[in-house]
């Protein structure tokens, strides 16, 4: 079955870190670049982050630029997001989402882990 | 980065009805590298249509995508009632992706 499934969500007071992770499988995690895409309460879908299948090409939203890493192990096929120096308007799921490369959509997504930023 | 502005904010329409879904973009999309995605409360997005016109696996002929450029269209047929959801469009043709705000298909 193909299927992501992202943890490592929480509540955090603003200023802290965070990592998430998204697990794969059913598909060749190595092959697909992998982004992650948020989801504010009440709002709508903002792209975050992408990291080509062999990690060698990286982009990032200006919104998240400088505070968040994205990194992948193909070994465990398993996407990461390092969250620093978080704000409150980060607090929102936050999905992982698998394209078969860049220029195509994305056509696997998961359930989303829930991130809170407050004090 | 491209803008993607979606209009109706809000669309009120009953079963059987023909909806039409627009996605504005601030500069062309290249190579209409334009997707839709639906959203039902508490899911996950699921893609529907890439490419501004074709349908992803297993979405059924009543989804249809139109454009190119920077006006695109997704249009539901007949709706039925499971297609009562959030539409999202999305670009991929620049390194910096970018979605629309939504339409909202609601029960008329």
């Amino acid at each position: 079955e193909v299927q992501l499934v992202e943890s490592g969500g929480g509540l955090v007071q603003p200023g802290g870190s965070l990592r998430l992770s998204c697990a794969a499988s059913g598909f060749p995690f190595s092959g697909h670049v992998m982004s992650w895409v948020r989801q504010a309460p009440g709002k709508g879908l903002e792209w975050v982050s992408a990291i080509s299948g062999s990690g060698d090409s990286i982009y990032y939203a200006d919104s998240v630029k400088g505070r968040f890493t994205i990194s992948r192990d193909n070994s465990k096929n398993t996407l990461y997001l390092q969250m620093n120096s978080l704000r409150a308007e980060d607090t929102a799921v936050y999905y992982c989402a698998a394209a078969r490369g860049f220029l195509r959509s994305f056509d696997i997504w998961g359930q989303g882990t829930v991130v809170t930023v407050s004090s | 980065e491209i803008v993607l502005t979606q209009s109706p904010g809000t669309l009120s329409l009953s079963p059987g009805e023909r909806a039409s879904l627009s996605c504005r973009a601030s500069q062309s999309v290249s190579s209409s590298y334009l997707a839709w995605y639906q959203q039902k409360p508490g899911q996950a997005p699921r893609l529907l249509i890439s490419g501004a016109s074709s349908r992803a696996t297993g979405i059924p002929d009543r989804f249809s995508g139109s454009g190119s450029g920077t006006d695109f269209t997704l249009t539901i047929s007949r709706l039925e009632p499971e297609d009562f959801a959030v539409y999202y469009c999305q670009q991929y043709g620049s390194s910096l992706l970018t979605f629309g705000g939504g339409t909202k298909v609601e029960i008329k």
